[in-house]
């Protein structure tokens, strides 16, 4: 069964700081990759979708990588401001199921 | 833009009640899914649906139906709650097909089970 698993599980750092945000699952036979943001006792709202045959997308300040040989993927918040505090998930879409990651909680500091 | 939406953001119950939560989406979509979201236990996937009235089991699906009569609209029911089924109740659609697609998800139906 899938396993997808996100470290670290929280993270805080000052405004302005670029970081990076892990996703790592264990079998590569997938079809996207998707990155979404989760404030506290709201839904989910979609960031970025990655095709399996696709290498990174952009949307504004965020950028997000797939290597699925290795079984890993990458979100890149670049100048990170205080409205960026939440909590960030991804899922891999097996083609006929999503598996989750347990989120990394992200602080931005003022 | 897709739109999720959830009937009721927050219910409060009493144990043994039957409880329904009603989903629906406007952009069309085949699937349709119901997780729940608990501390430390992340998303679980309770039943989905890949067209009207078909349903199948997820993960966690004792003490849950579903019903998906209409392409729009797909209904968690829990027969008779329990104080375990307390959690926030997510539900969310794709586009549907051989790859499943982008997810897009209401805002959530926090229930408590008294």
């Amino acid at each position: 069964k899938q396993e997808v698993t996100q470290i670290p599980a929280a993270l805080s750092v000052p405004e302005g700081e670029n970081l990076v945000l892990n996703c790592s699952f264990t079998d590569s036979a997938i079809y996207n990759l998707q990155w979404f943001r989760q404030d506290p006792g709201k839904g989910l709202t979609s960031l970025l979708l990655i095709q399996s045959s696709q290498r990174e997308q952009t949307s504004g300040r965020l950028n997000a990588s797939l290597d699925k040989s290795s079984g890993r993927s990458t979100l890149y918040i670049a100048a990170s401001q205080p409205g960026d505090s939440a909590t960030y998930l991804c899922a891999v879409d097996t083609g006929n199921q999503f598996y989750f990651g347990t989120g990394t909680s992200l602080t931005v500091i003022p | 833009d897709v739109k999720v939406t959830q009937s009721s953001r927050y219910l409060v119950k009493r144990t043994g009640e039957k409880v329904f939560l009603e989903c629906v989406q406007d952009m069309d979509h085949e699937n349709m899914f119901w997780y729940r979201q608990d501390p430390g236990l992340g998303l679980r996937l309770i039943y989905f649906s890949y067209d009207v009235k078909m349903k199948e089991k997820g993960d966690i699906p004792e003490g849950y139906s579903v019903s998906r009569e209409k392409k729009e609209r797909f209904s968690l029911i829990l027969e008779s709650a329990s104080t375990n089924q307390t959690s926030m109740y997510l539900c969310a659609s794709s586009l549907g097909g051989h790859n499943t697609g982008e997810l897009f998800f209401g805002e959530g139906s926090r229930l408590t089970v008294l």
